[in-house]
């Protein structure tokens, strides 16, 4: 069975700080996709990023970063000079699907709360 | 270019009633998987459609059923509601390929009363 467990309910940080949520997961597939996704208070499912098991290199977009550590199953999140628009609950999710977007695994998510 | 559409927005039923919720997919998509998240909780996986037919499915009784028609939409039925129904139904699309993310919509809040 898969499990994503996002220990940290709820994150609160002033306007410029950096924050990082964390995400460990548990599977026995070999082949194996990770994502993570933004909630805003809209109720939508926003997609940040997807990571393969095989690729370990570390991602940066802008203001956001992803370290993938296959050693420790884990697969953290960092946002660099928070902003206000970065509220909203964060799910870390997992896929052990060909296609990598069959049946996701989805942690219980982080409340940020970024303050002004 | 649309996104993925939900229909409605809120519902309200009485225990023991049946609930149709509809979806739209985005453009271009061909597959289209349901999601039920309760209150506080992360999303869990019901079933997935590709080419109308139930291709995965979740831990959900068979109270839960679905359809895919000709046009890629949508639809989730849930019969013989339960107070526990009481959830946001998020329905996801995506192209049945590698490397095609889930997009998915604002959802469909269901109380049941």
């Amino acid at each position: 069975a898969q499990k994503v467990t996002q220990a940290q309910t709820e994150i609160s940080v002033v306007e410029k700080e950096d924050v990082t949520l964390d995400c460990v997961y548990e599977t026995r597939d070999t082949t194996y996709y990770l994502f993570w996704y933004k909630q805003p208070p809209s109720g939508e499912l926003v997609f940040l990023i997807r990571r393969n098991s095989f690729d370990e290199q570390n991602e940066i977009s802008g203001r956001y970063s992803w370290n993938f550590q296959k050693s420790t199953s884990s697969f953290n999140f960092t946002i660099t000079a928070s902003q206000v628009v970065d509220s909203a609950v964060y799910f870390c999710a997992l896929s052990g699907s060909n296609f990598g977007n069959e049946k996701l695994t989805f942690g219980t998510g982080t409340r940020l709360t970024i303050i002004p | 270019d649309a996104g993925v559409t939900q229909s409605p927005t809120h519902l309200i039923k009485t225990r023991g009633q049946q609930v149709t919720l509809r979806c739209s997919p985005k453009s271009g998509h061909d597959t289209v998987s349901w999601y039920q998240q309760a209150l506080g909780q992360g999303p869990q996986f019901i079933f997935q459609y590709y080419e109308e037919e139930e291709r995965q499915r979740g831990n959900f009784p068979d109270r839960f059923s679905g359809h895919q028609f000709p046009n890629y939409s949508s639809e989730l039925n849930v019969n013989a509601l339960l107070l526990g129904d009481s959830a946001l139904y998020l329905c996801a699309s995506s192209l049945r390929a590698y490397n095609s993310p889930l997009h998915f919509g604002n959802g469909t809040r269901l109380t049941v009363t």
